[in-house]
């Protein structure tokens, strides 16, 4: 089975700052694909950010970025000059191959940007 | 441009009423999910359609139905809400891509009331 643990229910960071947001996961799979998922407040869920695991290099996207490591199975999102509109539920997400098109959540962490 | 659209985006029913939630997309992907988020949780999976295929997840209850007539339009019933049916439920659509993965494209929810 696979799990994905986010160990941080809520955070805070003030604006302008640099916060990391921590994600763990469990799978037998070789080849999986890790994402970062933002749900505003009464908005729709968006993609922030994918990590293939065949790619050793870390994705970035702007002002996200991760830091992918296979060996630990963890794959953290750091927030690079936080923004209002930053604030939000940040889920990660692990899906693979054989997974029927299903992902597997981790619990969330909700991110405060405080001006 | 909305590409996953829910209506309505806020539905009131009461105990026991029938209530049907309605998504249709513009992104003619073959996989669409209905997931049931409550409140500072991660999403859970109810059901996904590949194509035609339905594909019901084990603990998903037999209170909750789901059709899906053409490509474009998916539909959830609840033939008898509890009050622990209460929730925000989210449709989703997915693609594969060219490297491998997929993502899931999210609408922005409908937010289910029970009195």
């Amino acid at each position: 089975a696979q799990t994905v643990t986010q160990s941080q229910p809520e955070m805070s960071v003030q604006e302008a700052e640099t916060v990391t947001l921590s994600c763990t996961y469990d799978t037998s799979e070789s080849n999986y694909y890790l994402f970062w998922y933002k749900q505003p407040p009464s908005r729709q869920m968006i993609l922030v950010i994918r990590q293939e695991a065949y790619k050793q290099q870390n994705a970035t996207e702007n002002r996200f970025s991760v830091n992918f490591q296979k060996a630990a199975k963890s794959f953290s999102l750091k927030i690079s000059d936080s923004q209002l509109g930053d604030t939000a539920m940040y889920f990660c997400a692990l899906w693979f191959n054989n997974a029927g098109n299903m992902l597997t959540f981790g619990g969330g962490t909700r991110l405060m940007v405080k001006p | 441009d909305a590409m996953v659209i829910q209506n309505p985006r806020y539905q009131v029913t009461q105990f026991g009423k029938p209530v049907t939630l309605s998504c249709s997309q513009t992104l003619n992907h073959n996989v669409m999910y209905w997931y049931q988020q409550k409140s500072s949780q991660a999403p859970k999976l109810l059901f996904h359609y590949y194509d035609k295929d339905f594909n019901n997840e084990a603990d998903t209850p037999d209170n909750f139905q789901s059709r899906r007539p053409n490509t474009s339009f998916c539909f959830l019933d609840i033939r008898s809400p509890g009050l622990g049916d209460a929730a925000m439920y989210l449709c989703a659509t997915s693609r594969p891509l060219a490297g491998g993965g997929n993502i899931q494209y999210f609408g922005a929810g409908t937010r289910l009331s029970v009195l």
